[in-house]
């Protein structure tokens, strides 16, 4: 099965800064990775798919790349409602796996 | 509004059953796939289970293989998910979540969770 693995486990940042979180599958995937928000004590949201499209109603600050087994995800100016774990998804395939969360504060 | 309501978790013992289920509402159930997610107690998210829009095919985590079920009811607009054999790693908070069409393997909507406890 493929295995995903995001960097850095957690991170703390300024407001406004360029925040950058990385998930790497151990197998090619293309491009069927897909992030998620999860703020504190709630539900995950989806924030982008096909590794760079822009869920509907998601701030232009959030963008995503990669393709193959390298993936990124960036905040462009980092918010106070950014706070939150963000977990990357592969979706090729089942099984389904999410990476391991990245864990994002402000400093 | 799209609207996903679970319903069915609690505490049980090691090696009992529980059925979870999770009312849609607010967009055409039976063009949707759906999956089940949980989330142990300060963890990470784990995909537990798979049914496309006709329930035509299923998948499973291995971690929940042979002992869990996914099932769904079109004409109730209902997912389900029976649980058997359960054990402690099993604790969590389950979600249930709408595939974005009838076989996308990524989740747009999400419900609220209900909390499983494996413990005697």
């Amino acid at each position: 099965d493929i295995q995903m693995t995001q960097s850095p486990s957690s991170l703390s940042a300024s407001v406004g800064d360029r925040v950058t979180i990385t998930c790497r599958a151990s197998q090619g995937i293309r491009d069927y990775l897909a992030w998620y928000q999860q703020k504190p004590g709630k539900v995950p949201k989806l924030l982008i798919y096909a590794s760079s499209t822009l869920q509907s109603g998601v701030p232009s600050r959030f963008s995503g790349s990669g393709s193959g087994t390298d993936f990124t995800l960036t905040i462009s100016s980092l918010q106070p409602e950014d706070v939150a774990t963000y977990y990357c998804q592969k979706y090729n395939s089942a099984p389904l796996t999410f990476g391991g969360g990245t864990k994002v504060e402000i400093k | 509004q799209v609207q996903l309501v679970e319903s069915g978790g609690g505490v049980v013992q090691p090696g009992r059953s529980l059925r979870l289920s999770c009312e849609a509402s607010g967009f055409t159930f039976r063009s949707h796939g759906m999956h089940w997610v949980r989330q142990a107690p300060g963890k990470g998210l784990e995909w537990v289970a798979l049914i496309w829009h006709d329930g035509g095919d299923k998948n499973y985590a291995d971690s929940v293989k042979g002992r869990f079920t996914i099932s769904r009811d079109n004409s109730k607009n209902t997912l389900y998910l029976q649980m058997n054999s359960l054990r402690a790693e099993d604790t969590a908070v389950y979600y249930c979540a709408r595939d974005l069409s009838w076989n996308s393997y990524y989740f747009d909507y999400w419900g609220q969770g209900t909390l499983v406890t494996i413990s005697s």
